[in-house]
């Protein structure tokens, strides 16, 4: 299976600051990296696609990057609606694994 | 609209099993994959396994392959995962989601989730 190194597991910012989220996955996978954001007690929301694309309806605030094996999700200026748990997950190839996960919470 | 709707919370003893239906609207059921996510509360996401709506062929996870079975139901546009002998380390909550993307899958589409305890 292909693991998944995020980085780091929690975060603490401030509204408008700058975050970068890290994934490294340990063989290369191309461009096959997905990030979710997830608030408590509700489903994962797809923010990016394919390490770079973002999902329709999502904020250009929100960006990703990177390819092979190390990627990075990066919110340019909190909101105070982005505080949440985030994940990244690798489709190259069946288990789709996730992160461990990069909670963000609020300094 | 999009949506994909779960049955609700369920609670089953040791030993038991347990099926969990997540029924789809608003696309053509059967030209889009869908996939089921566990989530051990306070923890992070774990993938299940897929189903393949038109043909009905599946793919699971090693971990839980003794143990699981994905079907579906056309006429209905409902998916379903049956879990089997049941543990209380499968306490967890139960998210379907949809594939979007022909190339570079992506989850684009959740259910609501559907918390299941296990205990005696």
């Amino acid at each position: 299976d292909i693991q998944m190194t995020q980085s780091p597991s929690s975060l603490s910012a401030s509204v408008g600051d700058r975050v970068t989220i890290t994934c490294r996955t340990s063989q290369n996978i191309n461009t096959y990296l997905n990030w979710y954001q997830q608030k408590p007690g509700k489903a994962p929301n797809l923010l990016i696609y394919a390490a770079s694309s973002l999902q329709s309806g999502v904020p250009s605030r929100f960006s990703g990057s990177g390819s092979e094996t190390e990627f990075t999700l990066t919110i340019s200026s909190l909101h105070p609606e982005d505080f949440a748990t985030f994940y990244c997950q690798q489709t190259y190839i069946a288990p789709y694994t996730f992160g461990l996960g990069t909670k963000l919470e609020i300094k | 609209q999009v949506q994909l709707v779960q049955s609700g919370a369920e609670v089953k003893k040791p030993g038991a099993s347990v099926k969990v239906s997540c029924r789809a609207s608003g696309y053509i059921f059967t030209d889009f994959d869908v996939h089921w996510v566990r989530q051990v509360p306070g923890q992070g996401l774990e993938w299940m396994g897929l189903i393949n709506p038109s043909g009905g062929s599946t793919r699971y996870s090693e971990k839980l392959q003794d143990r699981v079975t994905m079907t579906r139901d056309t006429s209905s546009s409902t998916v379903y995962v049956d879990l089997s002998s049941l543990r209380s380390e499968d306490t967890a909550v139960y998210y379907c989601a949809r594939v979007g993307g022909e190339w570079e899958p992506y989850f684009d589409y959740w259910g609501q989730g559907t918390l299941l305890t296990v205990s005696s």
